[in-house]
């Protein structure tokens, strides 16, 4: 399977840790994105990758988040200083890099923090 | 605000009906529309797309209607499955100048095929 894939895809920490997410988006996808959905609610644009190039961030990544792309390839989404509000899903997506185009999403990392 | 918006949380359908899902938006901006299937504890899975130069895309059972003057776009699963029944949330974006399209999305519409 050469799909998004995101590890790991849960975890459970408590509040003040810090916590790191991996995501390996399909092989020739030049972007990279990452989204949050809490319950009952669509996922929320975070952040987007061009090859390595952090290109847009929301509001909703405050100073705690910080996402990286160092080689064009894989993605890390590290939370420093994790609070209650942090738990929820956090998606990984991918698109081939050519104007309006599909997002291909992994299984997503379900974080919990106590 | 809320750009998008699915304004019903569920949909109950007999199999082999006809489902009719419905997705409004506010941003004129907005090209290009994408409906996502979503199961518990899964990502999302692409079902079918629609570009604003278009009124209408088929794939198999799923057709996307899009209404540009409404604002207002929907999906059809003729005929619905058991299988069908998730989650569906609309999503919207447009191509940012320096490229990327962030998606938008609706808060979704759960449906439910009773066989």
């Amino acid at each position: 399977d050469t799909g998004v894939s995101q590890d790991p895809r849960h975890k459970i920490t408590k509040r003040g840790q810090n916590v790191t997410f991996r995501c390996d988006p399909i092989s020739e996808h030049n972007r990279l994105y990452w989204y949050r959905q809490t319950l009952g609610q669509g996922p929320e644009f975070l952040t987007y990758f061009q090859n390595e190039a952090q290109l847009e961030k929301s509001r909703l990544l405050s100073d705690r988040f910080s996402a990286e792309r160092p080689k064009g390839s894989f993605s890390t989404l590290e939370i420093q200083r994790t609070e209650q509000g942090d738990s929820a899903m956090y998606l990984c997506a991918s698109s081939l890099g050519v104007g309006q185009e599909t997002q291909y999403f992994g299984p997503g990392t379900r974080l919990l923090v106590l | 605000d809320q750009q998008v918006k699915q304004n019903s949380p569920s949909l109950s359908v007999q199999e082999g009906r006809i489902s009719i899902l419905n997705c409004d938006y506010t941003n004129s901006m907005f090209d290009y529309f994408l409906w996502y299937k979503k199961y518990p504890a899964e990502g999302p899975t692409f079902l079918i797309s629609i570009s604003s130069i278009k009124d209408k895309n088929e794939d198999g059972r799923f057709t996307v209607f899009l209404n540009k003057s409404a604002k207002h776009l929907s999906l059809h699963i003729v005929p619905s499955q058991p299988g069908d029944s998730a989650v569906y949330f609309c999503a919207a974006s447009w191509v940012r100048d320096f490229g990327g399209n962030k998606l938008v999305f609706g808060a979704g519409t759960i449906l439910r095929v009773k066989s």
